[in-house]
């Protein structure tokens, strides 16, 4: 079935260190892929989307390539900051089971 | 333009008791979703809705979990009666029609968090 395998945290940084986060999928037909932030007792907020193979997402500094030979979507930042401390979680969406599957979440820390 | 409003955002319960969630989606999405994000994991779909009537209910509990969307807008989420497993936070999503994977996904709400003691 459709999945979502995302690296398993937590990950601390300091700040202005390069980030990295993979996540690659599993689905059938062609996904539309994602990342959603949660910061501390908040809801989900898309960060950035891809929906077709090569397109690359950006928002606030982020990253990511929808890779299909690989199945990835790795989250990319150059220069990270404390305020980017929250759980970040890779989704994909399949037109087929028309339903989003989301990871489990990684969570970023990023000192001062 | 306003957000999912949920409500409440805090519940503690003893188990067997019952409870009941509130969503309110963004105006014009036809799509509804509740979800639920137990600690350390990603968000598991429940029960999706598309207008007033159910897409898909295959995860949710039916023993003792019921949803329902009136008039295809707000939706309420109830647990009768509540485990102690059930200690979670119960995202409720908005989408719009059809387009989850093209007009930029879903639009989630704040959550209810809740603890059954």
């Amino acid at each position: 079935g459709d999945s979502v395998t995302q690296m398993e945290g937590p990950v601390t940084l300091s700040e202005e260190a390069f980030l990295t986060i993979n996540c690659t999928y599993t689905a059938t037909g062609y996904p539309s892929l994602f990342w959603y932030v949660q910061y501390p007792g908040e809801g989900l907020q898309l960060l950035l989307k891809a929906t077709k193979a090569d397109d690359k997402g950006s928002n606030k500094g982020f990253e990511a390539t929808y890779r299909k030979e690989t199945t990835s979507f790795h989250l990319e930042k150059g220069s990270v900051q404390v305020s980017d401390s929250a759980v970040y979680f890779c989704a994909l969406f399949t037109n087929t089971g028309n339903q989003f599957y989301f990871g489990t979440g990684t969570s970023l820390t990023v000192i001062p | 333009e306003a957000g999912v409003a949920q409500s409440p955002r805090y519940k503690i319960i003893e188990k067997r008791q019952s409870v009941a969630f509130w969503c309110n989606p963004i105006s014009g999405h036809a799509t509804l979703y509740w979800y639920q994000q137990i600690l350390g994991q990603g968000p598991k779909l429940l029960i999706q809705f598309q207008n007033n009537g159910v897409v898909d209910d295959s995860q949710l509990p039916k023993d003792r979990f019921s949803a329902e969307r009136l008039k295809g807008v707000d939706s309420t989420l109830k647990i009768q009666p509540a485990k102690l497993e059930d200690s979670a936070v119960y995202l409720c999503a908005s989408s719009l029609v059809g387009s989850g994977g093209v007009q930029g996904g879903q639009y989630f709400g704040p959550g209810t968090r809740l603890l059954v003691l």
